[in-house]
């Protein structure tokens, strides 16, 4: 199985910041079929990213994803009131499929 | 708008048995696989279960190896998780998910979610 790391545990920032979120697997994720979701409190999770680096249908452009192998990052341009969530990285090239344990962005 | 409403959570005593339900509306809901994905209380996601367009492709993760079983109705455009043998470890919020499909590559991903029904292990 492999094991998402993701870091920093919690990013205090202000609006209009930018920020940039690690996940790091255990082992090299295949294809670099890697997923990033947010989730507010209360809420579902939204899907942002998939194939590391694709935004999903209305993802604003502020949110990129770039990495393979084993590093991937989710970068956020500059941040907006809205964005502030958890967020999770999800790899999705070997079963079974695995979440990291989350980063949580908030209010500096 | 896609939508997918969650039903049948609640307090189950320790080796009971629940099904959960799932409605789809408003896309095509055989031209997608499907999953479910749970939430303990204050922790992440676990992928729990998957079942393919047409029921060839069915994958569980260990967890629930067993005792859950999940299934659908294109028909009805719901999809099923029968839980048995519940745990206290199980109780969690059940998130129903669709995961689209392609030809070329692998999409294991989860492109729209309901909100969630609670299912309460406990005695």
């Amino acid at each position: 199985e492999i094991v998402l790391t993701q870091s920093p545990g919690t990013l205090s920032l202000s609006p209009g910041e930018r920020a940039t979120l690690s996940c790091r697997a255990s082992q090299s994720v295949i294809g670099s079929y890697l997923a990033w979701y947010q989730q507010k409190t209360g809420q579902a999770p939204r899907l942002l990213i998939y194939g590391s680096s694709s935004r999903a249908t209305g993802i604003p452009d502020r949110f990129s994803g770039s990495g393979s192998g084993t590093a991937f990052t989710l970068t956020i341009s500059r941040v907006e009131a809205e964005d502030f969530a958890v967020y999770y990285c999800q790899q999705y090239g070997s079963s079974p499929w695995t979440f990291g344990q989350g980063t949580k962005v908030e209010i500096k | 708008e896609v939508q997918l409403v969650e039903s049948g959570g609640g307090l189950v005593q320790p080796g009971g048995s629940l099904r959960l339900s799932c409605t789809a509306s408003n896309f095509t809901f055989s031209s997608y696989s499907m999953a479910w994905v749970r939430q303990a209380p204050g922790k992440g996601l676990e992928w729990i279960a998957y079942i393919s367009r047409s029921t060839v492709n069915i994958f569980y993760a260990d967890s629930i190896k067993g005792r859950f079983t999940i299934s659908r109705d294109n028909a009805g455009n719901s999809v099923y998780l029968q839980m048995n043998s519940l745990r206290v470890e199980d109780t969690a919020v059940y998130y129903c998910a669709r995961s689209p499909v392609n030809s070329y590559w692998l999409t294991y991903y989860f492109d729209s979610w309901g909100e969630g029904t609670l299912v309460t292990v406990s005695s």
